[in-house]
């Protein structure tokens, strides 16, 4: 385990349903991340949490919503999705500088069917 | 623009040989290059971070390289084992803000 948490580990969906992703890290960073990583790309970044405020979005389509009521969790609310969606879905933390880098979650290999 | 670019996209590699993996960076100004493992399906896992002012830094089987000048790095494995088959990821980090620059990595696979 890196201290980064996410659940669950897999998730198939259809286009029509809700679900959310769960992140959880008690390594004490301030900083929380989103990644989205296709087969064959770079990890390519969503959402960034710095002390529970949102500093980036990353263009990501609004069927995403992403939420951090502290900070040692984040989600990503799902709504919508189409299969191009499909992939695995990172979660990182580190400090709030970043400088430092940072640990990865084990992710969420999703599929929308 | 920044980019960061590995090299090769695939290798293969029999049990106990050694490899080097490349990584070449355009990012400016430069705080730091990390490398990852990534098993299939898992996150990333923090091989060796180096910053503008170190050449290399070992861990174990693994040692990384960094040439500032050239904006270069690699990553050497020695006596490769089947656990080492992964994807290795280079990331390379700014000086301002919180972005990070990753490769599209290197796919990896031991035979024994």
């Amino acid at each position: 385990e890196t201290g980064v948490t996410q659940t669950p580990r897999h998730l198939v969906m259809g286009m029509t349903n809700k679900k959310s992703l769960k992140c959880e890290q008690h390594l004490g960073h301030n900083a929380m991340y989103w990644y989205k990583q296709s087969a064959k790309k770079p990890l390519e970044l969503m959402f960034v949490y710095n002390f529970k405020e949102q500093t980036e979005n990353n263009s990501v389509p609004s069927r995403f919503s992403p939420e951090c009521p502290n900070s040692s969790h984040l989600f990503l609310h799902l709504h919508t999705l189409q299969p191009e969606d499909s992939a695995l879905y990172l979660c990182a933390s580190s400090q709030s500088t970043g400088t430092y880098g940072y640990t990865f979650g084990s992710g969420t290999r999703l599929t929308v069917v | 623009k920044n980019q960061v670019e590995q090299s090769p996209q695939s290798l293969i590699i029999l049990e106990g040989k050694n490899c080097t993996l490349q990584c070449n960076y355009t990012v400016s100004p430069f705080s730091n290059l990390r490398w990852y493992k990534q098993d299939t399906g898992r996150g990333p896992v923090s091989l060796t971070i180096m910053t503008f002012s170190e050449n290399t830094k070992s861990n174990g089987r693994y040692t990384a390289t960094l040439d500032a000048d050239t904006k270069q790095s690699s990553l050497h494995i020695t006596a490769s084992q089947l656990s080492d088959s992964a994807s290795y990821i280079c990331v390379v980090t700014p000086n301002t803000g919180n972005q990070f620059y990753f490769g599209t990595g290197t796919s990896l696979t031991v035979i024994p």
